[in-house]
């Protein structure tokens, strides 16, 4: 089975705060994404990476950095977090062959105070 | 650009009741559609990919549909149950969308009672 492993469950931070969220995975896939999933606006693309130290932008890009340094890690970085980045954060991994199927970590809900 | 829209966003049946999820997008050329579970403040799980080469996958008592050319996917439950309560979200993955980049609908919140 394919295992995505977020960090931290539940984060509570200050407004001005560096913030690292990490994901691992477990399945040597090549692509990984983090998302944002908030009420009403459903899920949106922050960064995804198709391979080591690659990356690309998604929709919502701004205020946020990320890092692969390593093939089963994929780092989202908030580099002054704001209030208005208080979300639920949602990392997936896909290989990239026939079928694409994103596989999901827990989520990290993220509290910026 | 491909929208995707989920209707109705809220369902509420009676347990054992058999029902149908909605899914549209607004452009056919895509390279496969997923639907994923999503419970309460966890992340999703995936349940059916259906490739834009086949028409239907099932397992257990989940059947999803595609018919591509009229931008449309089901998602068929079957003697529904309290333990399916969640929220039901669809996502393509559009035709030459970059490294597996999914589009996601809103959801169907399904509430099942017993």
């Amino acid at each position: 089975d394919v295992k995505v492993t977020q960090s931290s469950r539940y984060l509570v931070k200050r407004t001005g705060e560096k913030v690292f969220l990490e994901c691992v995975q477990d399945m040597d896939h090549e692509n990984m994404f983090w998302y944002r999933q908030d009420p009403g606006l459903g899920l949106r693309l922050i960064y995804f990476s198709y391979d080591v130290k690659m990356k690309e932008k998604g929709d919502i890009p701004e205020g946020y950095s990320v890092s692969r340094e390593k093939k089963e890690r994929f780092s989202l970085i908030l580099e002054s977090a704001s209030t208005n980045q208080t979300s639920m954060y949602l990392c997936a991994s896909t290989y990239p062959g026939q079928t694409y199927e994103q596989y999901f970590g827990p989520g990290t809900r993220l509290t910026v105070t | 650009k491909q929208e995707v829209t989920q209707i109705p966003a809220a369902l509420s049946v009676p347990e054992g009741e058999n029902l149908v999820l909605n899914c549209s997008f607004t452009d056919s050329a895509i390279y496969n559609l997923q639907w994923f579970r999503q419970d309460p403040g966890k992340g999703l799980t995936s349940l059916l990919l259906i490739q834009s080469s086949q028409r239907e996958q099932t397992s257990g008592r989940l059947n999803a549909s595609l018919d591509k050319s009229s931008g449309r996917s089901t998602l068929y439950i079957a003697a529904s149950q309290p333990g399916d309560s969640a929220t039901y979200l669809c996502a393509v993955r559009p035709w030459g969308g970059s490294q597996g980049n999914l589009i996601f609908g809103k959801g169907t919140k399904l509430s099942v009672k017993p």
